[in-house]
């Protein structure tokens, strides 16, 4: 199926350093998500965004719905050890019911 | 706060033998879906059902695989015969579509599920 451009597909940074990731589609998207899996768990969903423009923040993360509905990019202030694991975007479609498309992932390690 | 439920956490069998994973959506969610996800292929969407209907299971083979929701408090997803390419951990995640307002999938933890 259709798949999201996710990058990077790693990242390996020191605590404390900030941390920034993004999704790119030739698809127009109606809402974009960002999850997190921790090793063993099912992805927990971070953040959504419904708005093309649209900034919202969860504590030390921030995204963004980018303005032509095709990307949207992640950031995380000040990482720390807990912030490992792996990030997904998903964008929802127009006309697409609730089925998401998901990025590949992005694998963050952080460095005490 | 509501979570989606899945059993077994984990399972182990030999090929050949029939595989049942269960998965319990959140209490209110019309929308249910069965993913797959490997190392090499990442998350693969299986099985998608709104209001219990099936209404994309492109994504799943047929000859061996089903996914029925037999109420709306219950989704199954079953492998018969499983095959060792099988193995992989398999998430359900339920969300609320309702016009124009769609509420985001929540996922379960996942079946881990080694076929030997």
């Amino acid at each position: 199926g259709q798949q999201l451009n996710q990058s990077p597909q790693s990242m390996f940074i020191q605590e404390g350093e900030d941390v920034s990731m993004n999704c790119t589609s030739s698809s127009i998207f109606n809402t974009w998500l960002w999850y997190k899996q921790d090793p063993g768990e099912g992805p927990v969903l971070l953040i959504a965004l419904y708005k093309a423009g649209e900034l919202t923040s969860n504590g030390r993360l921030t995204a963004q719905f980018g303005i032509t509905r095709k990307d949207s990019f992640l950031n995380i202030s000040a990482s720390i050890p807990s912030d490992v694991g792996i990030y997904f975007c998903a964008g929802l479609l127009y006309n697409a019911g609730n089925m998401l498309t998901f990025g590949g992932g992005t694998r963050l390690m952080v460095k005490p | 706060d509501a979570r989606v439920t899945q059993t077994p956490r984990h399972k182990v069998t030999e090929m050949g033998q029939e595989v049942t994973m269960r998965c319990q959506p959140i209490l209110g969610h019309n929308t249910v879906f069965w993913y797959r996800q490997t190392m090499m292929q990442g998350l693969e969407l299986l099985a998608y059902f709104r209001n219990r209907a099936p209404l994309d299971d492109s994504g799943m083979p047929k000859d061996r695989f089903s996914a029925e929701m037999p109420d709306a408090t219950l989704a199954t997803l079953k492998i018969q015969p499983s095959e060792p390419r099988d193995s992989a951990v398999y998430f359900c995640a339920s969300g609320s579509e309702a016009g124009a307002s769609n509420q985001p999938q929540h996922f379960g933890d996942g079946t881990r599920l080694s076929i030997l």
